[in-house]
């Protein structure tokens, strides 16, 4: 049964600390994505990855960290350096990287709190 | 500046009505438009989309319209089913750019009322 696994579904850290989100696809999709959700926002594109050791800022991704050393795999690091942490964080992917032919299939997300 | 609006967070149905979710863009570029609906604690599913070249666009129950004078779409549900409550996104971008353009909006909580 293909998807996407976003682990763990819920995270605490204390302020200071970093913390990686794990991002795994089995859909055989070449780009991934992280977004940020937060309330009374729309989402927000943190990194994005179209191709294997490749990935692309978003619009919001000052105090991440991302990498793509594998296909199936886009772990997001949210570093101290971010100053609002707290959020419901997405991974997602997609055949290719035009959203025309290639709705965006996302995991279930993690719900990170840094206190 | 939020490119995408939808102007109402929440929206309360009576089951078997129509339930109507509006959305309204500032960007005249944007071409292509999708709607994605959410449950709680769970990632965003696509739910239909439609082109500019296009007013319509039906799937089973779930019917959207775009007029691209006043910048607006709206997902029509009928009937509307317990199972529709949920968060409703609508999204746009222009079309042949990437997936990393999708622009989101706010969110619609649809609640339907058995």
């Amino acid at each position: 049964d293909g998807g996407i696994t976003q682990s763990p579904k819920y995270l605490f850290r204390k302020e200071g600390q970093n913390v990686t989100l794990s991002c795994e696809q089995n859909l055989n999709h070449d780009a991934m994505y992280w977004y940020r959700q937060d309330p009374g926002q729309g989402l927000r594109l943190i990194y994005y990855s179209q191709i294997v050791n490749d990935f692309q800022k978003g619009d919001i991704a000052e105090g991440y960290s991302v990498s793509r050393e594998k296909k199936e795999s886009f772990p997001l690091t949210v570093t101290s350096a971010q100053k609002n942490p707290t959020a419901f964080y997405l991974c997602a992917s997609s055949i290719f990287g035009d959203a025309n032919n290639s709705p965006l299939h996302f995991g279930n997300g993690t719900r990170l709190t840094v206190t | 500046d939020q490119q995408v609006k939808q102007n109402s967070p929440s929206l309360s149905v009576q089951e078997g009505r129509i339930s109507i979710l509006n959305c309204d863009y500032t960007n005249s570029m944007f071409d292509y438009f999708l709607w994605y609906k959410k449950y709680p604690a769970e990632g965003p599913t696509f739910l239909i989309s439609i082109s500019s070249i296009k007013d319509k666009n039906e799937d089973g129950r779930f019917t959207v319209f775009l007029n691209k004078s006043a910048k607006h779409l709206s997902l029509h549900i009928v009937p509307s089913q317990p199972g529709d409550s949920a968060v409703y996104f609508c999204a746009a971008f222009i079309s042949n750019f990437g997936n990393e353009k999708l622009t989101f909006g706010t969110g619609t909580r649809l609640t339907i009322i058995p």
